[in-house]
């Protein structure tokens, strides 16, 4: 079965340090493994998507994320954060195929200090 | 249209009334997912389907639950005799599916925030 498990429910960091929000993964199968962000009142927006190529990940906005299947991590990290990057990240797991419902963990809440 | 639209964005019901939540997907995808956000829970799968049905169920939480969707585009979650727990957001996503996962990536709307009084 899979799992998603998001390490901090909530981070605080200042304008112009680095973001790092954890996430480890429980799966069967070679996930496919997903970071979206929702700002307050808005939809979900996909960051990143890992599918088994290159095991570090750029996104938008500057994030990128690194699988380590050695550790089951799929942390996402930004070398500088932004006012504009406040918002709710989500950790995402799908073992894809025709189905491919995903799997969220609880989110991490993000808060970025002048 | 460009990307998933859900309506109402949102509604406040009394408890007891049925209400009905609408996606529309992004033209040409396939497959539409729909998710609840609640306080403390998280986002949970509800029902996907591909196509007009719905070969997956099984994360709606009682039979006051039901989804259809026609034409292969618009679909409509029914919500029944709403209890107070059933307040949440409720998301909608729709996907290209294929065999290769690439195509899966869920495009999600913006939901629609019930409160049930």
């Amino acid at each position: 079965a899979q799992s998603v498990t998001q390490l901090d429910s909530h981070v605080s960091v200042s304008e112009g340090t680095p973001v790092l929000l954890r996430c480890n993964y429980s799966s069967s199968y070679s996930p496919s493994l997903f970071w979206y962000v929702q700002h307050p009142n808005k939809g979900l927006q996909l960051l990143l998507k890992y599918t088994s190529a290159a095991t570090l990940v750029k996104g938008i906005n500057g994030f990128e994320a690194e699988f380590k299947k050695s550790e089951t991590s799929f942390h996402l990290t930004k070398p500088s954060a932004h006012m504009s990057d406040a918002a709710e990240y989500f950790c995402v797991v799908s073992e894809g195929g025709s189905q491919g419902n995903l799997i969220f963990g609880k989110g991490t809440k993000l808060s970025v200090k002048p | 249209g460009a990307g998933v639209s859900q309506s109402p964005s949102n509604k406040v019901t009394e408890k007891g009334k049925d209400v009905e939540l609408r996606c529309d997907p992004i033209s040409g995808h396939t497959a539409l997912y729909w998710y609840r956000q609640s306080l403390g829970q998280g986002l949970e799968f509800l029902i996907y389907f591909q196509g007009n049905s719905a070969p997956d169920k099984s994360g709606l939480p009682s039979d006051r639950f039901s989804a259809e969707r026609t034409g292969g585009s618009v679909s409509t979650l029914t919500i029944q005799r709403t209890q107070q727990e059933d307040s949440a957001v409720y998301l909608c996503a729709s996907s290209l599916v294929g065999q290769v996962v690439t195509k899966n990536i869920q495009y999600f709307g913006a939901g629609t925030r019930l409160s049930v009084l």
